[in-house]
């Protein structure tokens, strides 16, 4: 049964780019069946999706934070990472990773990982 | 881009009832990619339904979606204790970009 986790710093410094790393396990990133993705939750708040990426290294970013988001795939291990720069205290979320199967017809993002709570702090 | 409203905020129900959970988009979209996911405290959201009526593996038939152009309704017929969540209702397109309604709170009266 596939598998997501997130891993990274959760403390990270105004002004520095967060950094988070999701390893896949129980399946490979590298199936032309998936998108994989990044959301966050503000404490006490919705959900907001960041971007997403094939295994071919395309991505997709939310507008509203284009310019400070980079997504990569590491095929090789399995993993695929966000950074965010420049950062603020209304970067402080949990941050998620998520897979969707491109497979089934409509499908939506189906597997999530725990989560990892990142703190924006001096 | 679009907007997802859902109502109400807060809904206080018992075990037993039915509860009507409310997704409004902000322009037509497609019947094919509007989802609803249950959020409990601590816990990543786990996806229910899709392509607005098609339950997720697993979930049981209790929950159910319909709606069509811009209203969309997550049911669910009969309360369980396990249902009290937060519910977000989800478009997205056949390109990997998402938006999220500000969430429905389901609480027990």
């Amino acid at each position: 049964q596939l598998q997501l986790q997130e891993s990274g710093p959760g403390l990270v410094k105004p002004s520095e780019t967060l950094s988070l790393t999701c390893t896949v396990s129980g399946g490979s990133i590298s199936s032309s069946g998936y998108y994989w993705g990044w959301i966050r939750q503000p404490p006490g708040r919705g959900l907001e999706w960041i971007g997403s990426i094939y295994y071919t290294g395309s991505t997709y970013y939310n507008s509203s934070l284009k310019s400070r988001v980079t997504i990569s795939v590491d095929t090789s291990k399995n993993q695929f990472s966000l950074r965010l720069s420049s950062v603020t205290a209304a970067d402080t979320a949990v941050y998620y990773c998520a897979r969707r199967t491109i497979a089934v017809p409509g499908s939506t993002l189906d597997v999530w990982g725990q989560g990892t709570t990142v703190t924006v702090s001096s | 881009e679009i907007v997802l409203t859902q109502s109400p905020g807060t809904l206080s129900l018992s075990p037993g009832e039915r509860a009507t959970l409310s997704c409004r988009a902000s322009q037509t979209v497609s019947n094919s990619y509007l989802a609803w996911y249950q959020q409990k405290p601590g816990q990543a959201p786990r996806l229910l339904i899709y392509g607005t009526s098609r339950r997720a593996t697993g979930i049981p038939d209790r929950f159910s979606g319909s709606g069509s152009g811009a209203d969309f309704t997550l049911t669910i017929s009969r309360l369980e204790p396990e249902d009290f969540a937060v519910y977000y209702c989800q478009h997205y397109g056949s390109s990997p970009r998402y938006t999220f309604g500000q969430g429905t709170k389901l609480e027990i009266k």
